[in-house]
Parts: structure tokens; C-alpha cells; sequence
């Protein structure tokens, strides 16, 4: 059974850090990996998507990376703004789609003025 | 374009009660698939649904039931209300298939009392 993983759970910067959130997955045999954001309260606004033959995709000031062999992903914010705040969620496809996406937990991300 | 939309915005009921919740998925989507977050947990899978047949289940009960009907539009209902199935809805769509990105609504807020 796929279970994900994010570390940490929680994270504070001060404005304009760059950033680096991470996210496990314990079984390789994924299709894709996806990231995504969730602000308090409401639905989820995709990120990034990362098909299990990629390495890495990129969308402005946020650049995420697959090692499939690990198990591993991170998600790298750079310049860090206020409005940066929010849950962000790893998920992983290991079925092909008909079985839904496996989340994580979620990091909870302060950006401080 | 169409977003993923998503009524009601928020509802109670009473344990023991039935529900409906309704999801308009994103045009040009032809699979819809709905989770349940429970507050402070990643969204789990309940099911996915393809051209009106489910096609993929998570490890919910029976008395977690959809429709998807010939406009793409989907039902998720839930039988006999327990009180640990107060959570976020969120419905999610997408073109069938592991390539694809998955547009989530932004849920519907179920309590049960």
C-alpha cells in the first residue's frame, strides 16, 4: 500500500527565503506525482505535475524535482512572498489514474512580512 | 473555460440522515473523482468515476455511492450519516488517464451532528 510522506509539517520564513519542501513515497511504481496547494478551508489548486519519466518541472518561482528510485520529491520556492502562505499537498498516482491519488499529510507554510 | 464547481458550499446533518453532493466538472473532462479530507489529513480516495461507470474505489463502505451522468456532471451520496464523515468534499476532474493533471472544486464542508 503507497503511503506519502511531507517533512516538516510546519514552517515558518521570514520573506524572500528561498525554500525547500519534501515529500516521500514509499512504493517507486508511480505514474506521476503531483503538488499542489490548498489555502484554508478550500479546494486544492494544482501546482506542478511530474510524470514518472521526468526529473524535474518548473513553473516561475517554483521548481519541483522526482528521484522515483528513492522515493523522492521536493518542492523548491524560490523568493519566498507572503502570499506563498498556505497547506501545500505531495500526491502520488501508482494506479494509472483508476486509483485515485495517494496525499500526504501536507506542510503548512508561514511566510512572515 | 469552466472551472470544477462544487454545491452545496456547505451543509449539516444529522447522523443517521442521507446526502447529496453535486460536482460540475471542468469542460472537456470526461473522469471525475471524489475525495474526503478530514480536517488536518491529506484528501483520501473514495472513488473515480469514467464515462457513468465507477472504474476505480478507495476503502470506503458501500453507503458511499456516485452517479456521473452523460454531461460529465457527478453525485456523491452517503447513506445513514455517521458523525466521522464530517469532513471536505472535494471533487475532482480530469481527462482520463495517468498524463493528465486533476482540477479539484473547492468542496463541499459536510458536519454531521
Amino acid at each position: 500500500k503507497q503511503e506519502v510522506t511531507q517533512i516538516p509539517a510546519a514552517l515558518s520564513v521570514p520573506e524572500g527565503e528561498n525554500l525547500v519542501l519534501n515529500c516521500s513515497f514509499t512504493d517507486s511504481a508511480i505514474y506521476n506525482l503531483q503538488w499542489f496547494r490548498q489555502d484554508p478551508g478550500k479546494g486544492l489548486t494544482s501546482l506542478l505535475l511530474i510524470q514518472s519519466s521526468q526529473r524535474e518541472q518548473t513553473s516561475g518561482r517554483l521548481n519541483a524535482s522526482l528521484d522515483k528510485s528513492s522515493g523522492r520529491s521536493t518542492l523548491y520556492i524560490a523568493a519566498s512572498q507572503p502570499g506563498d502562505s498556505a497547506t501545500y499537498l505531495c500526491a502520488v498516482d501508482s494506479g494509472g489514474g483508476a486509483d485515485g491519488l495517494t496525499f500526504g499529510k501536507g506542510t503548512h507554510l508561514i511566510i512572515q512580512p | 473555460e469552466t472551472g470544477v464547481t462544487q454545491s452545496p458550499t456547505h451543509l449539516i446533518k444529522t447522523r443517521g440522515q442521507q446526502v447529496t453532493l453535486r460536482c460540475s466538472s471542468q469542460s472537456g473532462h470526461n473522469t471525475v473523482s471524489w475525495y474526503q479530507q478530514a480536517l488536518g489529513q491529506g484528501p483520501q480516495f473514495i472513488f473515480q468515476y469514467y464515462r457513468e461507470e465507477e472504474n476505480g474505489r478507495g476503502n470506503f463502505p458501500p453507503r458511499f455511492s456516485g452517479l456521473q451522468f452523460p454531461n460529465y456532471s457527478s453525485e456523491l451520496n452517503v447513506n445513514a450519516l455517521e458523525l466521522d464523515d464530517s469532513a471536505l468534499y472535494l471533487c475532482a476532474s480530469s481527462l482520463s488517464g495517468s498524463l493528465y493533471e486533476q482540477y479539484f472544486g473547492p468542496g463541499t464542508r459536510l458536519t454531521v451532528t
